[in-house]
Order: C-alpha cells, then structure tokens, then sequence
C-alpha cells in the first residue's frame, strides 16, 4: 500500500544545532504537508507544498519539495527549546482526494 | 476561533463500559476526521465524513466502535465495549474541502486537530 517512511525517528542535537528530517514517498504525491506535535499536544499544520522542487521558508525552518514530488524535508538551523516536539510529514497519494498518508514522525530532543 | 473542540480531555474506564468522545469542529469546516493515536501504531485514521456523511470508515477497528455526525457542527466516537487495547489518545480533525471525489481543492487545506482524548480502559 502507499506509504511514506520519515526519517529519523529520533535526533538528539544540542541547542544551536542543525536539524532535518526526511520523508520518502513509495507513490508520487500531489501534495506533502507537515506538521507538529509538541509533546502531550496535538500536531499543528505547519506548511504545505505542492509543486516540484518547491521551497519554504518559515524563519529558521526550511521545507523542500523533490522533483519527483516523491520525497520532502524539514531542516531547522540553530535548534531552540522551543522547537522540541515530533514532526509529522503528510501526503496526498495523486489517487487519494481525502486521505492523508502520514509518515511515522521524527522526535527533535535537545539535550541540555 | 475556538478550534476544534474536543471532550472529555481524559477519560479512564473499565474494560466493558461505554465510552463516547465528543468533537465539535471549527465553524465552515466541512470535513470531519477521527484519529486515534499510539506510540506503536502512530497516527491512524478512524472514519472520515464530508458534509455530514460517513465517506470512509474502513479504519474503524471493528464493529465495537461507531462514529456519528448528526450535524456540522457535532460528532461522536463511541467504543462499545471498551477493551484495554483501546487505551490510546484520540484526535479529531477539521478542514475545509469540496465535495469528493474529484475536488482537487481539497488536498491543499491543513488538517486542524482538537486537543484529543486521552482514554485508558482498565
């Protein structure tokens, strides 16, 4: 079935450190979003992309759209506290008008 | 806006009771999702309704759940009877969209989620 594996499932990086996550499509999306669930909450939608190669900014996060519309990223620069929590990367299959395809998350711990 | 609401926060109970989770979405949304989430399955989704109208209900667990949108503004998740491995937190989701199939303006909405419900069954 379609999937999209994310990964990591888990970064530890201290504060000030880059992060990114990687999200891979086994189908090509129309469209990926992500999101993010700080811990004990509930995820927040954060940006969408939808065309190829397409690229956002979101001060110090910065969201990538490959070409084949088959993968994303997320890369966070100079890492805060405020920036802990798991981030979900989410995609509509070209053949799927309503459903979502969630990728597993990938939790941002940040070690003191 | 008050967002997706969502009721009770938590919920414990035990195995064999009633449980009913309530969800009231945002005002114009009018697609409806219920999810439930574990750290060992991730983010699933329950039922969806559009307009009111269960659309796809092929993630229900089996037949001791039930969803019910009697109105836009209203939902239920009922689980009877409860079981422990239904100890999970439970999210419902909003958006706006049009009508399935073939809308393509549905897919660029972000989902917007209510708080949950943490339920443990005993």
């Amino acid at each position: 079935g379609q999937q999209v594996m994310q990964i990591p499932q888990y970064q530890h990086v201290q504060e000030g450190e880059d992060f990114t996550t990687y999200c891979n499509s086994s189908t090509t999306l129309s469209n990926i979003q992500w999101y993010k669930q700080r811990p004990g909450g509930h995820p927040v939608f954060l940006i969408q992309l939808v065309k190829s190669g397409e690229v956002k900014k979101q001060k110090r996060l910065t969201f990538q759209f490959g070409e084949a519309k088959k993968n994303s990223s997320l890369h966070i620069t100079a890492t805060q506290t405020t920036d802990v929590g798991t981030y979900f990367c989410a995609g509509f299959d070209l053949d799927s008008n309503y459903q979502l395809i969630w990728g597993a998350g990938t939790k941002l711990i940040i070690k003191p | 806006d008050a967002g997706v609401i969502q009721s009770p926060r938590h919920e414990v109970t035990e195995m064999g009771q009633e449980v009913t989770l309530r969800c009231k979405p945002i005002s114009g949304h009018n697609s409806l999702f219920w999810y439930r989430q574990t750290m060992m399955r991730g983010l699933e989704l329950l039922i969806y309704f559009n307009n009111n109208v269960p659309i796809d209900d092929s993630g229900m667990p089996e037949d001791r759940f039930s969803a019910k949108m009697p109105n836009a503004s209203f939902s239920t998740l009922k689980i009877q009877p409860s079981e422990p491995r239904d100890s999970a937190v439970y999210f419902c989701a909003s958006s706006r969209s049009g009508d399935p199939p073939s809308s393509g303006f549905f897919r660029h909405v972000g989902y917007t989620f209510g708080s949950g419900t943490r339920l443990t069954v005993v």
